[in-house]
């Protein structure tokens, strides 16, 4: 079936470093893929998507390509504020059917 | 307006009481969803409604009842739940997707962290 795999976490970083957040995917189909970020106590928030090969999603300083080649869709971010710690989930979506699927979340802690 | 909300934020229950969670969103979305999250855990897929109507249930117990009484409004309600029920509910909407067609992106409400004693 389909599935997502993240990196495990957690991550921790300085301010400002920066950051990679492994995804990758498997699926029958062309699936479309987003990241999600969940704040701690809060529900989950769209980061960004993208919908075919080759498309980079972007949003906050945050981006990830779709890799058809990889089956990846990696989360990236030049410099990492202390706000940006929270889980982060890669998920996909295929065309028939109302279900995502997502990865096991990562945890991001950045210290200043 | 992207927003969906929940109510109760928080809620503690007996396992002998009857409760209900609720749902609203008015982005004119047609797919409404709940989720159950555990800590540390990605949201696991309850129900979907399309158009008012339930078209997935993925085998949840009986004592969790979903209802869309229309289009905006979402409930789910709880019976004789047992401890382990305990989490946080999530709800989310979307536009529906046609057959084979565009992917719409899920929007998140806040949750109800629910606590069964």
């Amino acid at each position: 079936g389909d599935s997502v795999t993240q990196m495990e976490g957690p991550v921790t970083l300085s301010e400002e470093a920066f950051l990679t957040i492994n995804c990758t995917y498997t699926a029958t189909g062309y699936p479309s893929l987003f990241w999600y970020v969940q704040y701690p106590g809060e529900g989950l928030q769209l980061l960004l998507k993208a919908t075919k090969a080759d498309d980079k999603g972007s949003n906050k300083g945050f981006e990830a390509t779709y890799r058809k080649e990889t089956t990846s869709f990696h989360l990236e971010k030049g410099s990492v504020q202390v706000s940006d710690s929270a889980v982060y989930f890669c998920a996909l979506d295929m065309e028939y059917g109302n279900k995502l699927v997502f990865g096991a979340g990562t945890i991001l802690r950045v210290k200043s | 307006d992207t927003e969906v909300t929940q109510t109760p934020k928080h809620l503690v229950m007996g396992m002998t009481n009857k409760k209900s969670l609720k749902c609203e969103q008015h982005m004119g979305h047609r797919a409404m969803y709940w989720y159950k999250q555990k800590a540390k855990k990605p949201p696991e897929l309850m129900f979907v409604y399309s158009y008012e109507k339930l078209s997935i249930n993925e085998s949840v117990p009986s004592r969790f009842s979903p209802e869309c009484p229309n289009s905006s409004l979402l409930n789910l309600h709880l019976h004789a739940l047992q401890p382990e029920d305990s989490a946080l509910y999530l709800c989310a909407s979307s536009q529906d997707k046609p057959r084979g067609g565009w992917i719409y992106e899920q929007y998140f409400g806040p949750g109800t962290r629910l606590t069964v004693t």
